[in-house]
């Protein structure tokens, strides 16, 4: 099934900067698409951005176009997230998830996602 | 922009059957998938592609997808399927949206 391990996450001040990884293990990572799914304090799941297997198509929800970055590395079996000005609203568990591989894709991995605070 | 709806709560009583909704415009039209997710857990695939149960997930759940409203049925529910629930569509081929969630209580 593989595994997938969040880290990079803290308290931040608005406006500042912070860089997310995942860390993939026990599968073939760079044959996969990758997601970043967050949820924000007693609220529902939100879909953030995606990543193909190679890098070479990207996907953001449009509150956080032009402030994060999606990226990997396949040498390192890493997923990214460079998060730039940061604001109050962006305060969430930030998951990666895996996409299957296939016509009708879904998330079959999660990470146990790690906590990001952006305060004043 | 594209949204899918669920009840905020859904209650049952044990060994009864529990519907969740999820509705969004033509969603008949796209596959959805269903996630499950304990108080400090992370998300958990119940039902994918409309009506398929991954290994590990009991027959107890399934679901279906017609017009613009998807449908996860638990049937003999059980005090541990107390959870929140959420619907997952693909908007497009790079966008992907959640449903609201929805809390299931067995009481």
């Amino acid at each position: 099934q593989g595994q997938l391990v969040e880290s990079g996450g803290g308290v931040v001040q608005t406006g500042r900067s912070l860089r997310l990884a995942c860390s993939a293990s026990e599968f073939t990572f760079s044959s996969y698409a990758m997601h970043w799914v967050r949820q924000a304090p007693g609220k529902g799941l939100e879909w953030v951005a995606f990543i193909w297997y190679d890098g070479s198509k990207k996907n953001y929800v449009d509150s956080v176009k032009g402030r994060f970055t999606i990226s990997r590395d396949n040498s390192k079996n890493t997923l990214y997230l460079q998060m730039n000005s940061l604001r109050a609203e962006d305060t969430a568990v930030y998951y990666c998830a895996r996409e299957t591989v296939g016509a009708i894709p879904y998330f079959d991995s999660w990470g146990q996602g790690t906590l990001v605070t952006v305060s004043s | 922009s594209y949204e899918l709806t669920q009840p905020p709560s859904v209650s049952v009583s044990p060994g009864q059957t529990a519907t969740i909704t999820c509705s969004g415009e033509t969603l008949g039209d796209k596959y959805t998938s269903w996630y499950q997710q304990t108080p400090g857990q992370s998300p958990v695939l119940v039902i994918y592609e409309d009506t398929k149960r991954p290994s590990g997930i009991p027959e107890r759940f399934s679901g279906s997808n017609s017009g613009n409203t998807a449908t996860l049925t638990i049937s003999g529910t059980q005090p541990t399927d107390e959870a929140d629930y959420y619907c997952q569509a693909w908007v497009s081929s790079t966008v992907v949206v959640f449903g609201g969630g929805t809390k299931l209580t067995v009481l």
